[in-house]
């Protein structure tokens, strides 16, 4: 199992560009999560999916779409990138019906707006 | 808004020494996670304890949770250079729609 991966790696914009952001999970879970990760900040949750079709507005949404089409892929969307949307994304998922509200997490996606 | 916060922001100890970090949040919770970060990866989950629970092992990992006073510790026995990373504390509160809510971390450093 792959678990939770995440393209790209990388990326550069310039203001005003957009770009989409994909996760993909390979564990049949139901609930999706995209953060942000800045200095010193932790995690802020950005937009979450509770299941295929499905979206919600996190902590700090303004700026990103989302959308969940199939069960195992959620993307995040950046349509006018600013310089302050330069962060680590992060995709995570969990199993619905859990207490055990434990999330998997992928690598990362760096990404500088300039 | 960040329901956890940790405590140190950073530790740095010698290799084999034990590491302890706070973790303290504002209102009651399911259950409190702890998730460790190695430098530019992605968080991986440690240790889940639940709100009736006090304490909990894994290997060498022991997490207390004192509800009363809204707090969690995370110590690490015997500490080696591979638990370098940073550590973060995630709750759950009740009705929240399993959304996890974490803290800035702690960041360890553990020297050879």
């Amino acid at each position: 199992n792959a678990g939770v991966t995440q393209t790209p790696k990388f990326r550069v914009l310039k203001t005003g560009q957009s770009m989409t952001l994909l996760c993909a999970q390979d564990m049949n879970h139901e609930y999706m999560y995209w953060y942000r990760q800045d200095p010193g900040m932790g995690l802020r949750l950005i937009h979450y999916s509770v299941g295929e079709g499905t979206t919600a507005k996190g902590e700090v949404p303004d700026g990103y779409n989302v959308s969940r089409l199939k069960k195992q892929n959620f993307l995040l969307g950046l349509e006018s990138a600013a310089p302050s949307q330069t962060s680590v994304y992060f995709c995570a998922s969990s199993f619905r019906g859990s207490s055990y509200n434990e999330q998997f997490f992928g690598p990362g996606t760096r990404l500088t707006v300039l | 808004s960040q329901q956890g916060e940790e405590d140190p922001q950073a530790l740095s100890i010698q290799e084999g020494e034990n590491a302890t970090m706070n973790c303290s949040y504002k209102t009651s919770i399911n259950n409190l996670q702890w998730y460790r970060q190695n430098s530019g990866r992605g968080l991986v989950h440690l240790i889940l304890i639940r709100s009736n629970e006090r304490e909990k092992h894994s290997g060498r990992l022991r997490v207390t949770l004192d509800t009363s006073k809204k707090s969690s510790s995370l110590l690490i026995t015997a500490s080696r250079a591979a638990d370098t990373a940073s550590y973060f504390c995630a709750t759950d509160p009740p009705l929240n729609d399993y959304k996890l809510s974490f803290g800035a971390g702690t960041t360890v450093t553990v020297r050879a």
